[in-house]
């Protein structure tokens, strides 16, 4: 069974500061998933990470995967308010000869304070 | 952009109801899926279907059956309601399985 975690759950950050959240996961997978979601709304996607190597950026979010560590990251640079919100790395496992099963993590729930 | 629309944002049955969750999609996808997202767990996986009148099981699909009746519908049953199927639902679709999934703003069922 894929187990997907994410590391740390709740993270506090200065504006200004950089950081790193973590997610593990514990089968095979060459597809990672990263979304964020903000309170009462719906999932954004933000990075999708097909291969072992990838990676990916966006203004201050810089996403990588590592499929043989089975891990992906993903770093936030010089951190504003703006990024206060749920990040989840989600795993696509191959299933016969297709893919589309997600398995998420539990979670990242960000703060950015002054 | 991409449109998933579920019909109710809030919703309050009562034990041993049947329940419908609906959920349409305007882009045409192929694959839709439902989730319940719980605080602490994530998403989980309770059904998808890559075609119409196809459905797959996911990790949860437990008290639970689905319907794609229509490409651009999918229907999320809870056969008899129980408290422990309190929870925010979560519909996505996506064009195929190698682009990623759209989701809805999501619908909080309350049992009581």
């Amino acid at each position: 069974e894929l187990k997907v975690e994410q590391n740390p759950l709740f993270l506090s950050m200065q504006e200004g500061k950089n950081y790193t959240i973590y997610c593990n996961y514990s089968t095979t997978s060459d597809r990672l998933y990263w979304y964020r979601q903000d309170p009462g709304k719906s999932l954004e996607s933000l990075f999708v990470l097909l291969s072992n190597g990838a990676v990916k950026q966006e203004g201050r979010l810089m996403a990588s995967l590592d499929t043989k560590a089975r891990l992906s990251t993903l770093h936030i640079t010089a951190a504003v308010h703006d990024l206060s919100a749920t990040y989840f790395c989600a795993v696509d496992k191959l299933l016969g000869t297709s893919y589309g099963k997600l398995t998420f993590g539990q979670g990242t729930i960000l703060t950015v304070h002054p | 952009d991409v449109k998933v629309t579920q019909s109710s944002r809030y919703l309050v049955k009562r034990t041993g109801e049947k329940v419908f969750l609906e959920c349409v999609q305007d882009m045409d996808h192929e694959n839709m899926f439902w989730y319940r997202q719980d605080p602490g767990l994530g998403l989980r996986l309770i059904y998808f279907s890559y075609d119409v009148k196809m459905k797959e099981k996911g990790d949860i699909p437990e008290g639970y059956s689905v319907s794609r009746e229509k490409k651009e519908r999918f229907s999320l049953i809870l056969e008899s309601a129980s408290t422990n199927q309190t929870s925010m639902y979560l519909c996505a679709s996506s064009l195929d399985f190698y682009q990623p999934q759209h989701f809805g703003d999501g619908t909080r069922l309350s049992i009581l």
